[in-house]
């Protein structure tokens, strides 16, 4: 088993760009597909980021992943922010068929 | 519309067992694997049991492991988790969740939740 790790928070202000990592303590990054979810307060999860790098549909492209062998890790970077953005994230992978494994989440604020 | 619908939370004592259920609706059932996730107050989310589209394939969080119990019925299009001996730090939102259709590592479709609390 491993684990995901990532900042407790972030901040950064309207129309900037800010990045999210998500760092996996063993095995690679690139071993295993890192989804990322948008959650609001008191609303399910719903999916930003999906196999690495793609997007849902309906998810505007000011949202982007991508993974880092170097680092081990994944990153959501959202550029042009929003106040709608705020909200809390969470990385997501796997380790087996039906075993998976989700970040402590990132609590976005834009100021 | 495709929908999970959560049930059977509620307050429980520590050490005693409570049954969740999630009936699934607008989709074929059979198709996807389901997973239980649940978030503590305040906290973030934790994935807590995973079951294939057959049962063959079954999956627990080490926190949960030898506890909970988690299974399937088609005929009524319903994931449970059984949960026994129960404790305080078991006390969190419940969701159910379906394997995503394009990404079947993730999840897209997520229920509204069922809140256990585990008190005396």
């Amino acid at each position: 088993n491993f684990m995901l790790t990532q900042p407790h928070s972030v901040s950064e202000s309207p129309g900037k760009t800010v990045t999210i990592s998500c760092t996996r303590s063993s095995g690679s990054i690139a071993g295993n597909y890192v989804q990322w979810y948008q959650q609001r307060p008191g609303s399910a999860p719903t999916t930003v980021i999906y196999e690495d790098k793609k997007r849902p549909s309906g998810v505007p492209n000011r949202f982007s992943g991508s993974i880092d062998r170097s680092s081990n890790s994944a990153s959501l970077t959202i550029s042009g922010l929003k106040t709608e953005d705020e909200a809390d994230y969470y990385c997501q992978s796997y380790d087996s068929n039906v075993h998976r494994v989700f970040g402590g989440g990132t609590k976005l604020t834009v100021l | 519309e495709v929908q999970l619908v959560e049930s059977g939370g509620g307050l429980v004592q520590p050490g005693r067992s409570l049954r969740l259920s999630c009936v699934a609706s607008g989709f074929t059932f059979d198709d996807y694997a389901m997973h239980w996730v649940r978030q503590a107050p305040g906290e973030g989310l934790e994935w807590v049991s995973g079951i294939s589209w057959n049962s063959v394939d079954i999956a627990y969080a080490d926190s949960v492991k030898g506890r909970f119990t988690i299974s399937r019925d088609a005929a009524k299009n319903s994931l449970y988790l059984q949960m026994n001996s129960l404790r305080p730090e078991d006390t969190a939102l419940y969701y159910c969740a379906k394997s995503a259709r394009l990404y079947y590592y993730g999840m897209d479709v997520w229920g509204q939740g069922t809140t256990v609390t585990v008190s005396s």
